[in-house]
């Protein structure tokens, strides 16, 4: 069975401030895909990345950044120079698909993001 | 070019009645995913349509059924409604197979009160 798990419930940091979101995932697979989801306050969720399991290098789009190491099972998210408009929920999930497939994405429970300006 | 568009967007019922909740894809997908989302925790798949045949199904009883239309609309049923049924129902549209970038896109979901 896969597993995701998102310790922080929130975290509140002033504008400006970095900031990091943890993801921890559990699966038996050898292949698997890993993602991350921005949902605002308006519903929908939001795509930001998705990372393929043997593909372990780091990404960095604009101030948003990524690091998955395997050894830990962690995929973690950093927001630098954080913004107002990032406060939202961020999700964390996993695959065994490149889209999720037949099978869904797991989700983890999320971590709500609250940026004071 | 429209997302996902899904309706109602609110919608109130008592235990024990049905609902008919609809979605319609983003424009070149012809594959739709439903997720339930409880309160403060991450969303859960519930099941997916392709072909207008369920391909998968997640951990939901046969309380929840489904259909896909020819034009990858689709329709998410729930009968006899419970109280642990209330949640914000979300759809997903992906590309066709062979074509699957990874991203799904999410409609704004349906918010189901249920009295």
């Amino acid at each position: 069975a896969q597993k995701v798990t998102q310790a922080q419930t929130e975290i509140s940091v002033v504008e400006k401030e970095d900031v990091t979101l943890d993801c921890v995932y559990e699966t038996r697979d050898t292949t698997y895909y890993l993602f991350w989801y921005k949902q605002p306050p308006s519903g929908e969720l939001v795509f930001l990345i998705r990372r393929n399991s043997f593909d372990e290098q780091n990404e960095i789009s604009g101030r948003y950044s990524w690091n998955f190491q395997k050894s830990t099972s962690s995929f973690n998210f950093t927001i630098t120079a954080s913004q107002v408009v990032d406060s939202a929920v961020y999700f964390c999930a996993l695959s065994g698909r490149p889209g999720g497939g037949a099978d869904g994405l797991t989700f983890g429970k999320g971590t709500h993001l609250i940026i004071q300006p | 070019d429209a997302g996902v568009t899904q309706s109602p967007t609110h919608l109130i019922k008592t235990r024990g009645q049905q609902v008919t909740l609809r979605c319609s894809p983003k424009s070149g997908h012809d594959t739709v995913s439903w997720y339930q989302q409880a309160l403060g925790q991450g969303p859960q798949f519930i099941f997916q349509y392709y072909e207008e045949e369920e391909r998968q199904r997640g951990n939901f009883p046969d309380r929840f059924s489904g259909h896909q239309f020819p034009n990858y609309s689709s329709e998410l049923n729930v009968n006899a409604l419970l109280l642990g049924d209330s949640a914000l129902y979300l759809c997903a549209s992906s590309l066709p197979l062979g074509h699957d970038t990874g991203e799904l896109f999410f409609g704004e979901g349906s918010r189901l009160t249920v009295l």
